[in-house]
């Protein structure tokens, strides 16, 4: 079955340590994107890809770090810079040409720094 | 970024049609009209899209007001499993073609047995 893979689903960090979250995607996507959401609001965006080696900003990235190395895979680094990490971690892919292609979402990984 | 207003809750009969409205003033000609949806602890998926035309598909239909400054999504008949937060989005197109969604709080959708 073609999706989008994120693990683990639950994380625990002690505060001051960096930690990544994975993302794998086999729907020959281009793009890929990773949104923060925290407790009764939307997601907001923190990272996106439209190809390999190549990745912008979103709207919050500060504390954040990511890489692309293969189009399937999209990992999110949460940095001890990040003043406040705990919260609900979504990955997403979508083509990237025609008209509007729907986003495709993780199951998501819930981070909690202590 | 273009925004949408949603009510933050509603309230719906199992069975029955429900009509979730979204305000989007501020759309320019060529937004597209996002829904997603969103159980509790999951990710969001993909619910249906439109630009102009009304649009149907085996989830819900999307009518889009002729000056489409407003929009509704209509499930013809809730089940307990549409109970969801569900986000009008409009579509913005980052450099490169690729779509940044913007989401907002979305609508609380409880459906009642």
């Amino acid at each position: 079955d073609g999706g989008i893979t994120q693990s683990p689903k639950y994380l625990f960090r002690k505060e001051g340590q960096n930690v990544t979250l994975s993302c794998e995607q086999n729907l020959n996507h281009d793009a890929m994107y990773w949104y923060r959401q925290d407790p009764g609001q939307g997601l907001r965006l923190i990272y996106y890809s439209q190809i390999v080696n190549d990745f912008q900003k979103g709207d919050i990235a500060e504390g954040y770090s990511v890489s692309r190395e293969k189009k399937e895979s999209f990992p999110l680094t949460v940095t001890s810079a990040q003043k406040n990490p705990t919260a609900f971690y979504l990955c997403a892919s979508s083509r990237t040409r025609g008209s509007s292609y729907e986003q495709y979402f993780g199951p998501g990984t819930r981070l909690t720094v202590t | 970024d273009a925004k949408t207003t949603q009510p933050n809750s509603m309230e719906s009969n199992e069975e029955e049609p429900v009509h979730l409205p979204c305000n989007h003033s501020t759309i320019s000609g060529t937004d597209y009209i996002h829904w997603y949806r969103q159980l509790p602890s999951q990710g969001p998926e993909y619910v249906i899209h439109g630009l102009t035309s009304n649009v149907n598909n085996r989830m819900a239909s999307l009518a889009i007001a002729e000056d489409r400054k407003s929009s509704t999504l209509i499930l013809h008949r809730a089940t307990l499993r549409d109970a969801a937060v569900y986000y009008c989005i409009l579509r913005d197109v980052v450099k490169g073609g690729s779509e940044k969604l913007v989401f907002g709080k979305g609508t609380k959708l409880t459906v009642n047995p």
